[in-house]
C-alpha cells in the first residue's frame, strides 16, 4: 500500500461547482497533514494545513479522520483559477520522530467556464 | 512569506556532462534543505535532505555519488547531477526549512533535459 493515496482524477467541473478530493495515508502515527496545490510545470504551494477538528479557509474546507486515516478537501463555488493539481501531503512519523513530507500523486482539477 | 529561488529554471545538456542546480533561501536562514525529483504525472519524490555544514542524507535508491549535494551556507544548497543521462531528465525542486519542520518553502524548480 502506498503511503499516501489520492483519487486518480482528473476532475472536470463547471464553474461554481463543489468538488471534493479524498486521500488516505498508511502510517497511523502521522501527525501533520497538508494540502498543496501544484500548477502545471510549477512548484507545489501550500494551500492549507489540515487540523484534527477540520478547518476552513474561504471556499476551501479540509477534514481529517484519524480513525480511517482519511483526509479530504472540499472546494466550494469553484473558479477557473482553481484549475491545478491538488496534492495530499503527510509528514511521516518514524521511530518516535517526525519525518519528511510524503506527497501523493495528486488529483488534477479542471474547472470549465 | 519566505522565498526560495532556484537557478537555472531550465537546462538542456548532453549525456555525460554534469549540471549544477542552485537553491537559495532569499529572506531567511535555511537550516535544512530538501531536494526532490518529479517525473511527469508522478508525485514528488524526496532525493535527499541536507543540513547546513553536514553531509546530506540520501533516500534509498538515490546514488550519492551521482547526485552531489552541498549545503555550505544557511542560504545556499547545490545539487550537481554528475555524468547525466537521459533518464535523469526530470523536474528537480528544492525546498528549505528554517527549523520548524512544519513549514517548508519550495523553490520554482529546475527542468533538466538530457539529450
Amino acid at each position: 500500500r502506498k503511503e499516501v493515496e489520492q483519487d486518480p482524477g482528473p476532475f472536470n467541473v463547471p464553474e461554481g461547482a463543489t468538488v471534493a478530493f479524498n486521500c488516505t495515508y498508511s502510517n497511523s502515527a502521522s501527525q501533520s497533514f497538508f494540502w498543496y496545490r501544484q500548477d502545471c510545470r510549477k512548484e507545489p504551494k501550500l494551500l492549507m494545513s489540515v487540523y484534527s477538528s477540520g478547518n476552513e479557509d474561504g471556499r476551501f474546507t479540509a477534514q481529517l479522520n484519524r480513525a480511517s486515516q482519511y483526509i479530504s478537501l472540499l472546494i466550494r463555488d469553484s473558479k477557473l483559477s482553481d484549475s491545478a493539481t491538488y496534492l495530499c501531503v503527510v509528514r511521516g512519523f518514524y521511530g518516535g520522530s517526525q519525518g519528511n513530507l510524503i506527497f501523493g500523486k495528486g488529483t488534477k482539477l479542471s474547472v470549465k467556464p | 512569506g519566505a522565498v526560495v529561488s532556484q537557478h537555472p529554471s531550465r537546462v538542456i545538456c548532453k549525456s555525460g556532462t554534469s549540471v549544477k542546480i542552485e537553491c537559495r533561501s532569499l529572506d531567511f536562514q535555511a537550516t535544512t534543505m530538501f531536494w526532490y525529483r518529479q517525473f511527469p504525472k508522478q508525485s514528488l519524490m524526496l532525493m535527499a535532505t541536507s543540513n547546513e555544514g553536514s553531509k546530506a542524507t540520501y533516500e534509498q535508491g538515490v546514488e550519492k555519488d551521482k547526485f552531489l549535494i552541498n549545503h555550505a551556507s544557511l542560504t545556499l544548497s547545490t545539487l550537481t547531477v554528475t555524468s547525466a543521462h537521459p533518464e535523469d531528465s526530470s523536474f528537480y525542486i528544492c525546498s528549505a526549512s528554517s527549523g520548524s519542520l512544519n513549514e517548508q518553502y519550495f523553490g520554482p524548480g529546475t527542468r533538466l533535459t538530457v539529450t
